[in-house]
């Protein structure tokens, strides 16, 4: 069965600093790969997807995402954190059904 | 342009009393999901509908029952509410895109539901 693993539950960065938080996938093919943040007390937005073409995608607020399929890999990064990404990240695959798997979450804290 | 609403963004409840929970869309689309999201574990689908009339179960759909009257809403109900169903209630829509799967899914802003 498919599966997704956000190996950090949390991550502390510091303003300005680099960001990158992981996700791996288990499935025989390449997935439909999502990136969703969380505020608090929000419901989920979308950051960022891929299923074909580029591996390397744009989303918002300066996030990006590499798909690595020699890794099954789908890592979401940011080159200077700002206060306000603060939140709750998840990695989510689809299969090609109408279910869509998400990953236990990574919450980002960021330090002054 | 409400987008998803959810009806009500908190209740408590006691063991054994029965509540519904409405999901609201104006996007017209066709896939609705009633998720629950509990620390630690991500959001696991309890129930969805491809359209109107038609539901199925998700990955926990034990203690709970959903209705579709309507393309532009989704009721979750408990029967007898459980304190393990102490959770918060997500509901996400998503337009179908010819046999595809590539759509975002639009979330509502969610309902906290404690059981005592």
């Amino acid at each position: 069965a498919q599966s997704v693993t956000q190996p950090d539950i949390h991550i502390t960065v510091s303003e300005g600093a680099s960001l990158e938080l992981r996700c791996n996938y288990s499935y025989g093919a390449t997935p439909y790969l999502f990136w969703y943040v969380q505020s608090p007390g929000q419901g989920l937005q979308l950051l960022l997807k891929y299923f074909s073409g580029d591996t390397l995608v744009q989303g918002i607020k300066g996030f990006e995402a590499e798909f690595k399929r020699s890794q099954s890999s789908f890592n979401l990064r940011k080159p200077s954190v700002h206060w306000s990404d603060a939140a709750e990240y998840f990695c989510a695959v689809n299969t090609g059904g109408f279910k869509t798997i998400f990953g236990a979450g990574t919450r980002l804290f960021v330090k002054a | 342009n409400a987008g998803v609403t959810q009806t009500p963004k908190f209740r408590v409840l006691k063991t054994g009393q029965s509540m519904t929970l409405l999901c609201a869309q104006d996007m017209n689309h066709e896939y609705m999901y009633w998720y629950r999201q509990d620390p630690g574990m991500g959001l696991r689908l309890i129930h969805y509908s491809v359209g109107e009339g038609t539901t199925a179960k998700g990955e926990v759909p034990d203690g709970y029952n959903v209705s579709r009257l309507k393309k532009q809403n989704f009721l979750l109900g408990l029967e007898s509410a459980a304190p393990s169903q102490t959770s918060v209630y997500f509901c996400a829509t998503m337009r179908a895109s010819g046999g595809t799967f590539q759509e975002t899914q639009y979330f509502g802003p969610g309902t906290r539901l404690l059981v005592l």
